[in-house]
């Protein structure tokens, strides 16, 4: 069964810096990966999506690269900003409808 | 952009009770919508597919009969949790794949049940 983790936990940061986010999955037959931002009490927003023959996605100030073999993704925010605050989601599609997500990076930017 | 809404956002309920949850695409048509749920500090799960017009299709360890699924317009679906215990309090989150779409779903904002 597929597995995703997501680490920090959790991650603090002063407003400018730039900052990786870290998602692993078990199973590397994949057909894409998504990054989501969740806000409190507010649905999920979808960042990027990347397929599983590309090895990463831009959007502004968002990068996401994907490593299938090794079962690895980053999320790349730059020059980080209090509205950045959130928890941010990877989700791995196997199948069809099945969306594998991880436990979420909970994102605080310092003004 | 495509929108997808949840009513109500947060429901609490005595044990023992019904409660339904919708989920609505307010400006495109969804012939498949999902729903998740996310226990705290957990992964959100998917419970079940559901179809416009057909049943819906649950994963492993969902209980059919308990959560009840209606999909009977493009527009919106429902979750009916019956004989609601303390161990379903969680936050319920739908989504919705446009019609004739492959990869994108769309995010309801989550419905948060406590059951007393």
């Amino acid at each position: 069964k597929q597995e995703v983790t997501q680490i920090p936990a959790a991650l603090s940061v002063p407003e400018g810096e730039n900052l990786v986010l870290n998602c692993s999955f078990t199973d590397s037959a994949i057909y894409n990966l998504q990054w989501f931002r969740q806000d409190p009490g507010k649905g999920l927003t979808s960042l990027l999506l990347i397929q599983s023959s590309q090895r990463e996605q831009t959007s502004g100030r968002l990068n996401a690269s994907l490593d299938k073999s090794s079962g690895r993704s980053t999320l790349y925010i730059a020059a980080s900003q209090p509205g950045d605050s959130a928890t941010y989601l990877c989700a791995v599609k196997t199948g069809a409808n099945n969306l594998f997500f991880g436990t979420g990076t909970r994102l605080t930017v310092i003004p | 952009g495509a929108v997808v809404s949840q009513h109500p956002s947060r429901v609490i309920c005595k044990s023992g009770t019904s409660v339904k949850i919708e989920c609505r695409s307010l400006d495109f048509q969804a012939t498949t919508m999902f729903w998740y749920r996310q226990f705290p500090k957990q992964s959100l799960m998917l419970m079940a597919t559901s179809n416009e017009g057909s049943k819906a299709t649950y994963e492993q360890g969902v209980e059919k009969d308990k959560f009840l699924i209606n999909h009977a317009s493009l527009t919106l679906s429902t979750l009916t949790v019956t004989s609601a215990h303390p161990e379903d309090s969680s936050f319920y989150i739908c989504s919705a794949r446009l019609r004739g779409g492959v990869d994108t779903q769309y995010f309801g904002p989550g419905t948060r049940l406590t059951v007393l």
